[in-house]
């Protein structure tokens, strides 16, 4: 079965802008896999903040963005907030199976 | 919005069944969701998808659980409910129900999710 990974922590300054990723172990990501996204702050469900057709959910700043990077799927924060520290979750689909990465964590320092 | 509430017990022996339902509710308006499904979470680790069901009465398990799981919808009373046989301590975990508009939007609508201990 596919494995997805996503790096395990990610350290960005405050006001700077930072790209997560999302790798198939199948190969290259594409939008037929819809990639989502999600963040999850202790103690909270997950937050969806990009859906498969990579649009900003309802709520989500426009700081957030979704993309195709190096055939993998990217999440970029820009104008990073110390709020945004958080895990950050993506989710790639398979036909009718759902694979979700590891998570990032998203340190503000 | 569509709100989801998750119920069950928060502690199963191994070996025996877990069972949760999801109340699925949403006020005067109409829900827009497609599909409900589960997704668990185990300490400190990242999120596993479970299986999901469709207004078609289709559903689809992860391949690792498959031959362990199950998840029906009553629409009567408007839940959705998840059957994991032969749970070992590895089934430990937050339980979340989770809604959506289409498998293209992923799961939109989220529970608070409810804990499980798996334990003698």
């Amino acid at each position: 079965q596919t494995v997805v990974t996503q790096e395990p922590s990610v350290t960005v300054s405050p006001g700077g802008t930072v790209t997560l990723t999302c790798a198939a172990s199948s190969g290259t990501v594409t939008r037929g896999h819809y990639p989502t996204w999600f963040q999850q702050k202790p103690g909270q469900p997950p937050r969806p903040l990009i859906n498969g057709d990579n649009n900003r959910h309802s709520g989500t700043p426009a700081r957030f963005s979704g993309s195709l990077l190096g055939g993998k799927a990217a999440l970029t924060v820009s104008d990073v907030r110390p709020d945004d520290e958080a895990d950050y979750h993506c989710l790639l689909n398979y036909g009718q199976t759902v694979i979700f990465g590891g998570g990032t964590k998203l340190t503000v320092l | 919005q569509e709100q989801l509430q998750e119920s069950g017990p928060g502690l199963v022996k191994p070996s025996e069944t877990l069972s949760l339902a999801c109340s699925v509710s949403h006020g005067p308006v109409k829900s827009t969701s497609t599909y409900w499904g589960w997704i668990r979470q185990a300490p400190g680790k990242g999120l596993e998808w479970i299986g999901s069901i469709y207004d078609t009465g289709n559903a689809y398990y992860n391949p690792s659980l498959r031959s362990r799981v199950s998840i029906s919808r009553d629409t009567s009373k408007s839940q959705v409910s998840l059957h994991l046989t032969s749970v070992t301590a590895a089934d430990t975990a937050l339980y979340y129900c989770m809604s959506g508009r289409s498998y293209v939007y992923g799961p939109e609508v989220w529970g608070q999710g409810t804990a499980v201990s798996v334990s003698s």
